[in-house]
């Protein structure tokens, strides 16, 4: 059973930089598309970007210019990094896996709140 | 982007009840449509995809409808274990958009 472990600072001060790391067990990352998506009070869910296992890209252009997804496939892992956090990039981070480009999730992290305060 | 809108927000119904959400799309997205429900401290749970098609092991009380912009997710006799909050998501163009969601509570 594939499983998805989000780890990480829980807490970040403004201006910092978030970074998350996603841990794949019971299976290989190659061959799927990794995602990350956040959870905020305010703006509910919203799809952050996509990472596939050879190193290909997608962001959401409204975070495009302070995100980056990698991925170490040595490692079985794929990572998170958000430049300038306000407050507003308080939220649960999950991490998840999508089988082909146009797919739905099929297996979710359970999700880590990231608070930004200082 | 594609906006993804619910409604209503928060909806009150009793055990035994028919309910239905509304999701309206901003442009069409033909039927690539998904209903998640989710619980708090849960990740969201995969109820419908492709707009009426009911993913395994989801009861049959669950049923969606629609295609284009507008779509509906009906749970035909309301259960206690179904209080949760449920999204709708559109999966026809990155990026990846959700609804607000719509809080379903028992009267």
């Amino acid at each position: 059973q594939v499983q998805l472990q989000e780890s990480g600072p829980g807490l970040v001060k403004p201006s910092e930089t978030l970074s998350l790391t996603c841990t794949v067990s019971g299976g290989s990352i190659s061959s799927y598309y990794w995602h990350w998506i956040r959870q905020t009070p305010g703006k509910g869910l919203e799809w952050i970007g996509y990472i596939y296992y050879s190193g290909s890209t997608n962001y959401n252009p409204s975070l495009k210019s302070r995100v980056t997804i990698s991925v170490d496939t040595s490692k079985n892992q794929f990572s998170l990094k958000l430049t300038s956090v306000t407050a507003a990039d308080t939220a649960v981070y999950y991490c998840a896996r999508t089988r082909g480009f146009g797919d739905l999730v099929d297996y979710w992290g359970q999700g880590t709140l990231v608070t930004v305060s200082s | 982007d594609v906006q993804m809108t619910q409604s209503p927000s928060t909806l009150s119904a009793s055990v035994g009840d028919r309910v239905t959400i509304t999701c309206r799309a901003s442009q069409t997205i033909s039927s690539w449509l998904a209903w998640y429900q989710q619980k708090p401290g849960r990740a969201p749970k995969l109820l419908i995809y492709k707009a009426s098609s009911l993913e395994s092991g989801v009861p049959s009380r669950f049923s969606g409808s629609g295609s284009g912009t507008e779509f509906t997710l009906t749970i035909s006799s309301l259960q206690p274990d179904d209080i949760a909050t449920y999204y709708c998501q559109q999966y026809n163009i990155y990026p990846r958009t959700f609804g607000q969601g719509t809080k379903v509570e028992i009267k």
